[in-house]
């Protein structure tokens, strides 16, 4: 059963264009959620976050959108840079639920920005 | 700062033979310490997570096994390799509650 869904496996967006990337969750316990950027052959880097407390957080160019009815947060890159391009990765954990932290990612949006 | 090293970062090895990875973490003590794969194709699922020296509490049941010897060290391990323990093995480190997962570079194995 995938509690994090990426529907998207690719997303294509021109430079300085907005790229937005969805996530939809089906676990009502998650209360924490995160976005990671993955070059190949690297780990992932963690880019931003947002607690359930909250319905948006802004980073410089990143924006995360959080929606708990409807179960689904979005990230914003305003504005797209070549240097986006990569997999991102949505993850979300229950922190209320203990000391026993687990992130449960979904499965990747390939980002790719066009110059 | 702190750092997570991991390696090797390739590794080839036949079917059947044992496997070990080595994870430390650099510049923080008691990190919580976690092991998670990336298959071809599929996202991030965990394998093990450990809260201390000796504590691993394990996800999925498969051929693996890991181990933390020492604070900042996590060793995963495998007595027979299948050909479906291929992928892509990432180690992440955290510390406090409510900040994130920092992953190593990861270890690309190919069973063949």
């Amino acid at each position: 059963d995938q509690q994090v869904k990426q529907n998207s496996p690719s997303l294509s967006v021109q430079e300085g264009r907005i790229s937005i990337l969805n996530c939809d969750y089906t676990n009502s316990m998650f209360d924490y959620f995160l976005w990671y950027k993955k070059y190949p052959a690297e780990g992932p880097t963690f880019l931003i976050s947002i607690s359930s407390i909250k319905d948006k957080n802004e980073d410089g160019r990143f924006t995360v959108f959080l929606n708990k009815s409807a179960k689904h947060l979005s990230l914003h890159i305003v504005p797209s840079q070549p240097g986006d391009s990569a997999v991102y990765f949505c993850a979300a954990s229950n922190l209320s639920g203990g000391s026993n932290y687990k992130l449960t990612f979904g499965k990747g949006t390939l980002l790719t920005v066009n110059p | 700062s702190q750092t997570i090293h991991q390696w090797p970062a390739t590794l080839v090895q036949p079917v059947g033979s044992p496997l070990s990875l080595e994870c430390t973490v650099e510049g923080t003590s008691n990190p919580n310490l976690y092991w998670y794969r990336q298959a071809a194709g599929r996202g991030l699922q965990l394998l093990f997570y450990s809260v201390g020296i000796g504590q691993i509490s394990s996800e999925v049941p498969q051929n693996l096994s890991a181990s933390r010897p020492q604070d900042r060290q996590f060793i995963l391990s495998s007595k027979k390799l299948l050909l479906s323990d291929s992928g892509f093995y990432l180690c992440a480190w955290r510390g406090d509650r409510a900040s994130p997962l920092h992953f190593g570079n990861g270890t690309r194995l190919t069973v063949t």
